[in-house]
């Protein structure tokens, strides 16, 4: 069936340093991914989005990369603040189904 | 960004009793809106795609008789959970589509957390 899951499970990285978050999927479907920051008892926020026809897409200091060859798509956030400390979704879905699919989440800690 | 309220924000009830958990699209209407449950250090995982003026769509394993939806404006969704017991207790978050941004864009509220003693 189709899934979307994480390499690594926690994060950790020194205030200033880019980060960069992992995801792989399995459904060769999907055309549509989303990252989402979602904070201790709060509900998922928005980040940035991809559709399949792009491989690279940047917001404010957060980059996303999509490599269809091989399933996987990374965030990149630039700087990283101890405001980022959070867990990371990435979500996907495919041109007719209208609900997400989400991976199971990485944890970004922040040192100071 | 598009605004998605829930309310209550937590919720403590007795074991057979039911409750009910709003969802509000605050400045933009939604045809359609998501409901999830969330357990402790685990990811998302979709319940049911809630149609405007339609039955709600449940995923494999929902019950649909436990897990009550009604979506009768474009602006609100409500989910009732019934009967509820013990292993119903997680944090349940809903979410809409706004067309104006993106045929895929959702956009999450803020979780009710429930707790079934």
């Amino acid at each position: 069936g189709e899934s979307v899951g994480l390499h690594l499970p926690t994060l950790s990285v020194q205030e200033g340093d880019n980060s960069i978050i992992n995801c792989a999927y399995s459904n060769s479907a999907s055309d549509y991914f989303i990252w989402y920051k979602q904070e201790s008892g709060k509900g998922p926020q928005f980040i940035i989005d991809i559709r399949s026809n792009m491989d690279k897409r940047q917001g404010q200091r957060v980059t996303v990369l999509l490599n269809k060859t091989v399933k996987h798509l990374s965030l990149q956030i630039a700087a990283t603040q101890p405001g980022d400390s959070a867990v990371y979704f990435c979500a996907e879905s495919y041109t007719g189904r209208r609900a997400l699919t989400f991976g199971s989440g990485t944890r970004l800690q922040v040192q100071p | 960004g598009a605004v998605v309220s829930q309310h209550p924000s937590w919720v403590i009830c007795k074991s057979g009793t039911s409750v009910k958990i709003e969802c509000r699209s605050l400045d933009f209407q939604a045809t359609t809106m998501f409901w999830y449950r969330q357990f402790p250090k685990q990811s998302l995982m979709l319940m049911a795609t809630s149609n405007e003026g339609s039955k709600a769509t449940y995923e494999q394993g929902v019950e649909k008789d436990k897990f009550l939806i009604n979506h009768a404006s474009l602006t609100l969704s409500t989910l009732t959970v019934t009967s509820a017991h013990p292993e119903d207790s997680s944090f349940y978050i809903c979410s809409a589509r706004n067309p104006g941004g993106g045929e895929e864009t959702q956009y999450f509220g803020p979780g009710t957390r429930l707790l079934v003693l």
